[in-house]
Parts: structure tokens; sequence; C-alpha cells
């Protein structure tokens, strides 16, 4: 079935970089999205790809793409404590009459 | 300003009394979706609707109720047969299912006692 996966915690100072990856099994996804969830908030959308790209870089966020591993990763450089949230993976088959699948989210700590 | 409004931002309910969120857009989107959010847990799909007068049952249906009577309008009843309903529940809306992307509501923390 269809499935996102994400580790669940990461922990970086202050104006390094974060690297949070996903992975995804269905083949025939077409777009793949990245959330961004502050405490006690709704989901806000980051940025996208769409699966015939490698990579999309906008500003500090740079989203990488393995179709072949089925592997999204967001990098993001020069990371602030403003930061630190929940992100979440999604994906989406282009399918009409399917939701997107979100991942379980990976909690990023940023500390100073 | 476009976006998606849920009210309330609090709710507070005593066990075996059902409830309604409330969910609206004016962002002239088709389909309109229904997550609840438990700690360490994602988000988890309970109804969505692709357009007026339908929708379908998500991943964790049971103990919920939707109607969607109004384009702008997607209305979630948490009845008093949801055994856990003490959760965050977010509300989204899109163009479309499928690859469309979702846009979010601020969300509702219902709390049952």
């Amino acid at each position: 079935g269809e499935d996102v996966e994400q580790s669940l915690f990461l922990s970086v100072r202050e104006g390094d970089s974060s690297v949070i990856n996903c992975t995804y099994t269905d083949s025939s996804s077409t777009y793949l999205y990245w959330y961004k969830q502050e405490p006690g908030a709704g989901l806000q959308l980051l940025t996208y790809i769409f699966s015939n790209m490698d990579m999309k870089q906008d500003q500090r966020l740079t989203v990488l793409l393995n179709k072949k591993d089925k592997h999204l990763s967001l990098r993001i450089a020069d990371t602030q404590t403003g930061d630190s949230a929940i992100y979440f993976c999604a994906e989406s088959a282009h399918q009409a009459g399917t939701a997107l699948i979100f991942g379980k989210g990976t909690t990023l700590s940023v500390s100073s | 300003d476009g976006g998606i409004t849920q009210s309330p931002k609090y709710l507070f309910r005593k066990e075996g009394q059902n409830v309604t969120l409330s969910c609206e857009q004016n962002l002239n989107h088709d389909a309109m979706y229904w997550y609840r959010q438990d700690p360490g847990q994602g988000l988890r799909l309970i109804y969505y609707s692709q357009i007026v007068n339908d929708f379908q049952k998500g991943d964790i249906a049971e103990g919920y109720s939707v109607s969607r009577e109004k384009k702008e309008s997607f209305p979630l009843t948490v009845t008093s047969a949801q055994k856990n309903p003490t959760a965050f529940y977010l509300c989204a809306s899109s163009h479309g299912t499928g690859g469309y992307e979702q846009y979010f509501g601020p969300g509702t923390r219902l709390t049952v006692t």
C-alpha cells in the first residue's frame, strides 16, 4: 500500500544546515510536498516538487528527489530558531478521488 | 483575504455529547478534507469531499459524520460513538483531489472529559 516514512526527530544548532528525509512507496506519485507546522497551528505549504524534477531550490530551501530510490529530502540552509517546527512530507498520485498521503512528521529542534 | 477558517480554536465537551466543528473556505476549492492529529501519529484522514453533496470515508471515519451542502462549508460532527475524541482537528481544501496541494486551516483542539 501507499506509505510515507520520515524520521521522527532532528536536532541542529542555529546556523547549521538541516536535512529532513522522506521515503515514499507509490511509484506513480506525480507531486511531492513539504509542509511546516508550528506549535498549535495548521500546516503551511513550504514547497513542492514535480516527479520529473531532481531538484528545486527556493531561497533557503532545497528539495532533492531521487525517484529511483523513492527518496525525498528537504535541506534548510542557515537554520534559525524560527525553523523549529514539525515538517511533513506528502505524496500524491494525481488521480482524482485520492487525498494526499502524509508522513508522520519530523520534529526539528534548533538550539542557539 | 482568501483562506480557511476553523472555529472555535478550543472546544470542550462532556463525554456522551455530539459536537460539530466548523470549517469554511473562500478559496473556491472543490475538495475539502478533515484530519485528526494525535501526538506522534501524524495526520489521519477522517473524511473528504470532492464536490458538493458528495463525501468519502477516510482511514478513521468511525464515530464521525460530515455534510457538504455548500461549496464553502464542510462541518465535522464528532459523535458520542467516537471512543477517543480528544485530539487536534485540521480542515483542508484543494482545487481537486489527486495531485493538488492542500491548504490548511488553523485547527480546532477538542477536549472531551
